[in-house]
């Protein structure tokens, strides 16, 4: 089952935060999320296991409600480097790692 | 560490021929994954492997696509006869542990079918 992001895209300023959100129709065993530039392959930023937890990544961290089966990654002070294609995948159970469509984030100086 | 391995990178072929990509993980995983990404969109599950046995192939494509992991390290996918639609990037993908793990992704394979 492919999880939902939302927005398609944004556009920011240096600087600026922003939220991507990743929703199921179904219980959530995991959550990773991926930044893709592009022509390059997907890199890893984190995974969220069911449990309610956040984590961080430099500036980017996520959250992770199991209650309501969705994830958020949020883009804190974006930097040039920050733009890309972020993908959520998904897992309802301990294997086949779903992908969302992605989320285009351009960060403009 | 050496990352993913994927050949070839890019490859041109006309609709009805056949083509195979190849895939060699990071020494020690156990999991492989090949994914399709079509232009703009997510990477579309394949098949995954669990050393060599297949975990899901529920989205392969069974009458024209084939993928084999034999002795649970480096991974051939085939497509036999090639569609325009199957015109998309071919990531393989390999873990440490299942889906609770960081997927470590190849360059990818780019395909164009004429």
């Amino acid at each position: 089952q492919q999880p939902v992001q939302s927005p398609q895209a944004v556009i920011l300023r240096e600087g600026e935060d922003a939220v991507i959100n990743c929703s199921s129709s179904k219980a959530l065993y995991s959550v990773h999320w991926y930044r893709q530039k592009h022509g390059e392959a997907p890199v890893f930023l984190m995974i969220l296991l069911k449990g309610g937890e956040q984590k961080g990544h430099d500036k980017i961290s996520a959250s992770f409600n199991e209650k309501k089966q969705q994830s958020s990654l949020y883009l804190t002070a974006s930097q040039l480097s920050y733009s890309g294609t972020y993908f959520c995948g998904t897992s309802i159970n301990d294997y086949k790692l779903s992908f969302g469509a992605g989320t285009t984030v351009t960060v403009r100086a | 560490e050496a990352g993913v391995a994927q050949s070839p990178r890019y490859k041109i072929i006309e609709k009805r021929q056949s083509v195979a990509f190849w895939c060699n993980p990071i020494s020690g995983h156990a999991t492989l994954y090949w994914y399709q990404q079509i232009l703009g969109q997510g990477p579309k599950l394949l098949i995954q492997f669990q050393n060599n046995g297949v975990v899901d192939d529920s989205q392969l494509p069974k009458d024209r696509f084939s993928a084999e992991r034999l002795k649970g390290v480096d991974s051939t996918l085939k497509i036999q006869p090639a569609k325009l639609e199957d015109s998309a990037v071919y990531l393989c993908a390999s873990s440490f542990i299942a889906n609770t793990g960081e997927l470590f992704f190849g360059e990818g394979s780019r395909l164009t079918v004429l």
